[in-house]
């Protein structure tokens, strides 16, 4: 099993569908990431959650909605998207909470809004 | 503000050649962290190297070395004898001291796409 796995790994949905990113990680890390990569454009953090608590909320519209049930998983949910959220959407993990630089990335969901 | 800048966008050299990636960042802190990741086709980001503000040594691992240096705030990364399969995306990165070195701190460069050629 790799490190962490994300799913689905490519997304194509409407402005109105309502859909969820999943990611698990098996490292036993404690703090998971959302990230959003969008061409020409640096990495964008969007969530933290440490100890499944989020701990950062990098004024995200509400439109992305997470969710952290256990130190293991965690949701992007999607609903009434615009096409500009079309982006690679990355999950992250790191060990010790805030204490850690060393990200390990899952392969990332492509999603497309239409 | 934090800020990493990646000023080169796409390098492609022939393969055996040596490549260096600039960085060069931002900071009002003087406690600080910066690292590399690397991104294959495959979309995940690998991480390389995490180095502290107060460790302005110099490090090598295999064909991979970098130099920081905080009189210019840059954090180069050298590739000797390039094979094919570094040819990736690369990403500077930067931490404030806030956070201990946390993730949630972490500021990217806009990377830099690395062709290797054979």
């Amino acid at each position: 099993e790799t490190g962490v796995t994300q799913t689905p790994r490519h997304l194509v949905m409407g402005m109105t569908n309502k859909k969820s990113l999943k990611c698990e990680q098996h490292l036993g890390h404690n703090a998971m990431y959302w990230y959003k990569q969008s061409a020409k454009k640096p990495l964008e953090l969007m969530f933290v959650y440490n100890f499944k608590e989020q701990t950062e909320n990098n004024s995200v519209p509400s439109r992305f909605s997470p969710e952290c049930p256990n130190s293991s998983h965690l949701f992007l949910h999607l609903h009434t998207l615009q096409p500009e959220d079309s982006a690679l959407y990355l999950c992250a993990s790191s060990q010790g909470g805030l204490r850690t630089g060393e990200l390990f990335f899952g392969e990332g969901s492509r999603l497309t809004v239409l | 503000a934090q800020k990493v800048t990646q000023a080169q966008t796409e390098i492609s050299v022939v393969e055996k050649e040596d490549v260096t990636l600039d960085c060069v960042y931002e900071t009002r802190d003087t406690t600080y962290y910066l690292f590399w990741y690397k991104q294959p086709p495959s979309g995940e980001l690998v991480f390389l190297i995490r180095r502290n503000s107060f460790d302005e040594q110099n490090e090598i691992s295999g064909r991979y070395s970098w130099n920081f240096q905080k009189s210019t705030s840059s954090f180069n990364f050298t590739i000797t004898a390039s094979q094919v399969v570094d040819s990736a995306v690369y990403f500077c990165a930067l931490s404030e001291g806030r956070s201990g070195g946390g993730a949630d701190g972490l500021t990217f460069g806009k990377g830099t796409h690395l062709i290797i050629q054979p």
